[in-house]
């Protein structure tokens, strides 16, 4: 039974196209996370929210925007993606937000191609 | 900032067993995490312990925390093919209003048959 899903797992899309990575949970979950990882690097934080707050990281290129439009969805939005974007996009959940023992549950990720 | 190092590649051939080594910086850290990325697929929780515990077993798994030197491993007995994945340690601090979890850069385990 899939908790965390995400869709498409594959995306391709072409420089400066806008795309949109979708991610949804069956958890009822408060928190959902966005991560970007790079090949052959550790998954990094871009924001989460926590409900309908909006965490965004300090570092997180303006490039990137996160909807939440209720507790079972999440999208990532790339407005105008760079060939520097291509990466696995993890989505992930938890109950709370503390790290106290909350486990973080993890999709299976979507890869962006950026041709 | 926080900082978590591992090495990148571990090979080990199956039955023997393995150890995934990890160091971090944050001495506020409060737990520490071991997750199992297989290919093209998510990350999975395998195990934690919290920063006050020096040893945790579960089944095959066995995490040491030597607090003092800021360095966490999993070890995995009798290690199996389907063990083959990258292993990412991770920390995260117990701070209001926030998840901080910062990951390491993954071992890749690789298990010779």
């Amino acid at each position: 039974d899939a908790m965390v899903i995400q869709n498409p797992r594959y995306q391709v899309t072409q420089f400066g196209k806008p795309v949109t990575l979708s991610c949804s949970q069956t958890l009822n979950h408060n928190v959902m996370y966005w991560y970007q990882q790079k090949s052959s690097q550790a998954p990094k934080l871009l924001f989460h929210y926590y409900d309908k707050d909006f965490n965004n990281e300090a570092d997180t290129p303006d490039n990137f925007q996160s909807r939440r439009p209720n507790t079972s969805f999440c999208f990532l939005d790339i407005r105008s993606p760079g060939l520097g974007d291509a990466a696995m996009y993890l989505c992930a959940t938890s109950r709370v937000r503390s790290g106290l023992k909350d486990t973080q549950y993890f999709g299976p990720g979507t890869r962006l191609t950026v041709l | 900032g926080e900082d978590v190092e591992q090495s990148l590649f571990l090979s080990v051939r199956e039955g023997d067993s393995s150890v995934i080594n990890c160091t971090y910086t944050d001495s506020s850290s409060t737990y520490l995490y071991w997750y199992k990325q297989e290919p093209g697929a998510g990350l999975q929780l395998l195990t934690y312990i919290f920063s006050n515990m020096d040893m945790k077993q579960d089944q095959r798994l066995t995490v040491l925390l030597n607090k003092k030197d800021k360095h966490l491993s999993l070890r995995i007995a009798d290690t199996q093919t389907g063990d083959s994945a990258i292993y990412f340690c991770a920390e995260s601090t117990d701070q209001t209003g926030a998840n901080n979890l910062f990951f390491g850069t993954g071992t890749r385990l690789t298990v010779i048959p």
